[in-house]
């Protein structure tokens, strides 16, 4: 079936130390998004990328990182730059086309100890 | 700035009464405007969405949603209410063309249904 896999659902990190979460899509989509959530809050942005080797930074990019190689992976890493690192995390991708639709993966959460 | 507003965190209805999720924004410019919802723990999954034509726009699982342009609001309805609809609902303004995908998200309201 076709859709958007985040993986791992749940990581517990150490402070200090960084950590990559996983999406991967084969919608064939064009552009993918990492968002996060934290609770009573809406989603906020974090970085996007429309093509392949190239990205942007969303709302809240200060202390993570990220990489588009492929056109079906866009992973996220959270450096230990990032203060405040406990959350929800989601990754989303569309097509390159005004007006389509976001589909969301179903999401990671990150928990550091 | 582009803001979206959802004035109710939470809301309470009786199984079989009707909804109605309240969302505002501020977009100069034609507004791309969707309503997710999402389950505890899970990922958002598009409800509906408007981009032109139509001020109505019928969703998935019953719901509807009307833009009103004069009241820069994105209203979501259901007439009756399920168990199932239980969960968290968010409004979204989409920023446009070179934007796509870009979405600014409302708080979000937490649907409570009452058996």
């Amino acid at each position: 079936d076709g859709g958007i896999t985040q993986s791992p659902k749940y990581l517990f990190r150490k402070e200090g130390q960084n950590v990559t979460l996983s999406c991967e899509q084969n919608l064939n989509h064009d552009a993918m998004y990492w968002y996060r959530q934290d609770p009573g809050q809406g989603l906020r942005l974090i970085y996007y990328s429309q093509i392949v080797n190239d990205f942007q930074k969303g709302d809240i990019a200060e202390g993570y990182s990220v990489s588009r190689e492929k056109k079906e992976s866009f992973p996220l890493t959270v450096t230990s730059a990032q203060k405040n690192p406990t959350a929800f995390y989601l990754c989303a991708s569309s097509k390159q086309k005004t007006g389509n639709t976001i589909y969301f993966g179903e999401g990671s959460w990150l928990t550091v100890v | 700035a582009q803001s979206v507003t959802q004035p109710d965190i939470h809301i309470t209805v009786s199984e079989g009464a009707s909804l109605e999720l309240r969302c505002n924004y501020s977009y100069g410019a034609t507004p791309y405007l969707f309503w997710y919802v999402q389950s505890p723990g899970q990922g958002l999954q598009l409800l509906l969405k408007y981009f032109s034509g139509d001020t109505l726009v019928q969703g998935i699982k019953g719901f509807e949603a009307e833009f009103k342009r004069s009241q820069s609001s994105f209203n979501l309805r259901k007439p009756s209410v399920h168990w199932s609809d239980a969960a968290e609902y968010f409004c979204a303004v989409g920023l446009g063309s070179s934007n796509t995908g870009k979405l600014i998200f409302g708080q979000g309201t937490t649907l409570q249904v009452k058996p």
